[in-house]
């Protein structure tokens, strides 16, 4: 099956410009994640979406972070105003229903803020 | 508070030698606990779950509810699991998971 994919690979923007990513996840899958990577850090949770819904957003910077999940299939992460600390590679990941079993990750998008 | 903690930021072997990679959790209810690994140019992949209770390219984990701990381990390192190894806890059915910070496995010829 085709894995999860993500665009760009690579991001480099300057402070305060505005940046966005893109996650088409596996076909089928209804659960939508996106992590933050800090270099020497494990991933952290954004946001999860169950179909086009926002299942948790607890972690995200609503001030300067969104994301949607049109229809349910590709979703999209926008920062808008970048800051230097949100240098990090973003994560897509979609699982099957039932959640944990079935995790499949995306390359990722490497950004770096100047 | 939820929380993974893998002590070890950098675990360097010779080839043949035993492996373990320790984790550390703290969660009040009944955790899942996973292992992702990354290799050199690859994305994050599951490794093995702690319910399924399998053995994927001879790593093992056992999960020591006194201890709160999910140790990784393999008897004898090759050198093609030279990779970063994550430690990762998910509370049942919400789907999310919270990793550790990472240990990076070194398997010298």
């Amino acid at each position: 099956e085709a894995g999860v994919a993500q665009s760009p690979r690579y991001k480099i923007i300057e402070k305060r410009q505005s940046v966005a990513f893109w996650c088409n996840p596996i076909s089928g899958h209804a659960t939508l994640y996106w992590y933050q990577q800090i270099l020497g850090q494990g991933p952290k949770l954004l946001i999860q979406f169950q179909n086009n819904g926002v299942v948790d957003d607890s972690q995200l910077p609503k001030d300067r972070f969104s994301a949607e999940r049109l229809k349910g299939v590709d979703s999209t992460l926008k920062i808008q105003p970048a800051k230097l600390e949100d240098s990090a590679v973003y994560l897509c990941a979609s699982s099957s229903p039932g959640g944990n079993y079935g995790y499949t990750f995306g390359s990722g998008t490497r950004l770096t803020v100047v | 508070a939820q929380r993974v903690t893998q002590p070890e930021k950098l675990l360097s072997v010779f080839k043949g030698a035993p492996v373990e990679l320790k984790c550390n959790y703290s969660y009040s209810g009944s955790p899942e606990l996973f292992w992702y690994v990354q290799y050199s140019r690859q994305r994050l992949q599951l490794l093995l779950r702690h319910i399924s209770r399998e053995s994927i390219k001879g790593f093992t984990a056992d999960l020591n509810k006194g201890e709160t701990s999910f140790h990784l381990k393999k008897p004898f390192a090759q050198e093609e699991d030279s990779a970063m190894y994550y430690c990762a806890l998910s509370k049942s059915n919400t789907g999310k998971l919270i990793f550790g910070q990472g240990t990076t496995l070194q398997v010298k010829p």
